[in-house]
C-alpha cells in the first residue's frame, strides 16, 4: 500500500535558525496537505498543494510540491518558539479511494 | 461554527472490555475519518465514512469497527481491548475526503489496563 515517509523524525534548532522537513511518497499523489500538531493538541490544517512544482508561502513557511508529485517539503525561516510541534504531510493517492495517508511526522523543538 | 466534537475525552478500560467512541463532525460535513495515534506509529488510518457508507478501511483487525448515522455523526467501537490499543483516537471531518482540508477533533485518550 501507499507509504509516506518524512525526514527527519526529530529536529532541534535554536530560535532564529531555519528548519526543513521532507515528505516522500511511494506513489504519485493527487494532492498533498500539511498539518501541524502542537504538544497535547490535535492536527491542524496548514495548506494543500495540488499542482506539480507548486510553491506556496504562508509568512515564514514555504511549501513545495515536487515535479513528479511524489515528494514535498516544508521550510520554516527564522524559527520561533511558537513553531514547536509535529509537522505532518498527508497525501491523497491518484489511485482513487480518497484516502489520506499521513506521513510519519517531524517533531520540531525550538530552543531559546 | 462549532468544531469537531469527540466524546469522551478520556477513557480507562480493562483488557477484554469493549469501548465506543463518538464523533460529531462540523455541520454540513459528510466525511468522517478515524485515526489512531501512538508515539511510535504516528497517525494510522482506521476507516472513513461518507454518507453512512464505509469508503475506506485501514489495516486494523476486525475488533475495530465503526458506523455513521444519517446526521453524519460517527462512532467507532473496539471490542476485546488489548493493552496495545492504548492510544489517542482522532476523528476528522471534511466536506469531501482528501480534496479538502480535514478538521480534527480533540481526540479521545484511551488507556487500557
Amino acid at each position: 500500500g501507499q507509504q509516506v515517509m518524512q525526514i527527519p523524525q526529530y529536529q532541534h534548532v535554536q530560535e532564529g535558525e531555519d528548519f526543513t522537513t521532507y515528505c516522500n511518497s511511494s506513489t504519485t499523489l493527487s494532492n498533498i496537505q500539511w498539518y501541524k500538531q502542537r504538544p497535547g493538541g490535535h492536527p491542524v490544517f496548514l495548506i494543500q498543494l495540488v499542482k506539480s512544482g507548486e510553491v506556496k508561502k504562508q509568512k515564514r513557511l514555504t511549501f513545495q510540491f515536487g515535479e513528479a508529485k511524489k515528494n514535498s517539503s516544508l521550510h520554516i525561516t527564522a524559527t520561533q518558539t511558537t513553531d514547536v510541534g509535529t509537522y505532518f504531510c498527508a497525501g491523497l493517492s491518484t489511485g482513487g479511494g480518497n484516502k489520506l495517508t499521513f506521513g510519519t511526522g517531524t517533531q520540531l523543538k525550538v530552543e531559546l | 461554527k462549532a468544531g469537531v466534537t469527540q466524546t469522551p475525552r478520556y477513557l480507562i478500560k480493562t483488557r477484554g472490555q469493549q469501548v465506543t467512541l463518538s464523533c460529531s463532525p462540523i455541520s454540513g460535513h459528510r466525511s468522517v475519518s478515524w485515526y489512531q495515534q501512538t508515539p511510535g506509529q504516528g497517525l494510522q488510518f482506521l476507516f472513513e465514512y461518507f454518507s453512512e457508507t464505509q469508503r475506506n478501511k485501514g489495516n486494523f483487525p476486525g475488533r475495530f469497527s465503526g458506523r455513521q448515522f444519517s446526521n453524519s455523526r460517527s462512532e467507532m467501537n473496539v471490542s476485546t481491548l488489548e493493552l496495545g490499543d492504548s492510544a489517542l483516537y482522532l476523528c476528522a471531518s471534511s466536506l469531501l475526503t482528501g480534496s479538502t482540508e480535514a478538521f480534527f477533533g480533540q481526540g479521545t485518550r484511551l488507556t487500557v489496563v
